[in-house]
């Protein structure tokens, strides 16, 4: 069974700039959440998705959007970038078979890392 | 205010040795997550446990509900073991994450 990717797994913007990072779950996988880590603030938690519907939400600005297709692919969008934004962006899936992706174990992808200039 | 405390930050051991790595949280959790994280990124999932102890191979992970703390132990360590390891957990809607422990194991 194939993991989970994501693209693309570089990425370099501009200040102001948006962007767009793509996830693909495990075949199977109906929870998507997305991670942001950075050297000064580690992993973050940035939201999840379920069967198309935002489950979860953590303490980020509304820059920070997502949305979920009917096949679970996930795509997260980042608007009017700013230089702390750069960072390791991951997704990962689970099962869901709980009440939550939160509950369940989490497979990661490789991430995109974004620098952002 | 941290609501997951990891120690310790870094830790090098010999080939062969026992390791404990320790976890406390101070939020009500529905499960409690170990990760692993090599150099260049890759997470893997190593537990999710919500009571007692689990058991992969050479790793034991341990935790107390009453006392918020977990524990990941490491027998006969090898040098493919050394990473970043990460403790996280997860609330009702929430999921956070301990700042790591960096292992370093020499041959």
């Amino acid at each position: 069974k194939a993991g989970v990717t994501q693209t693309p797994r570089y990425l370099i913007k501009t200040r102001g700039q948006q962007v767009t990072l793509s996830c693909s779950p495990i075949s199977g996988h109906r929870s998507v959440s997305w991670y942001q880590q950075t050297p000064g603030q580690g992993l973050q938690f940035l939201f999840e998705y379920f069967s198309e519907t935002q489950r979860n939400k953590g303490n980020f600005p509304g820059r920070f959007s997502g949305r979920q297709f009917s096949n679970s692919r996930s795509e997260m969008n980042v608007s009017t970038l700013e230089l702390g934004d750069s960072a390791l962006y991951l997704c990962a899936s689970s099962l869901a078979l709980g009440s939550g992706g939160a509950y369940n174990e989490q497979f990661f992808g490789p991430g995109t890392r974004l620098t952002v200039l | 205010k941290n609501e997951v405390e990891q120690s310790p930050q870094n830790l090098t051991a010999q080939e062969g040795e026992f390791i404990t790595i320790n976890c406390s949280y101070s939020v009500g959790i529905s499960a409690l997550h170990w990760l692993q994280q090599h150099p260049g990124g890759g997470i893997v999932s190593l537990f999710m446990l919500s009571s007692g102890k689990k058991k992969h191979g050479r790793l034991i992970a341990t935790i107390n509900i009453q006392e918020k703390h977990s524990s990941l132990h490491i027998t006969a360590s090898h040098p493919r073991d050394s990473a970043v390891y990460i403790c996280a957990v997860t609330t009702g809607n929430q999921f956070y994450f301990g700042t790591g422990t960096s292992l370093t194991v020499i041959p």
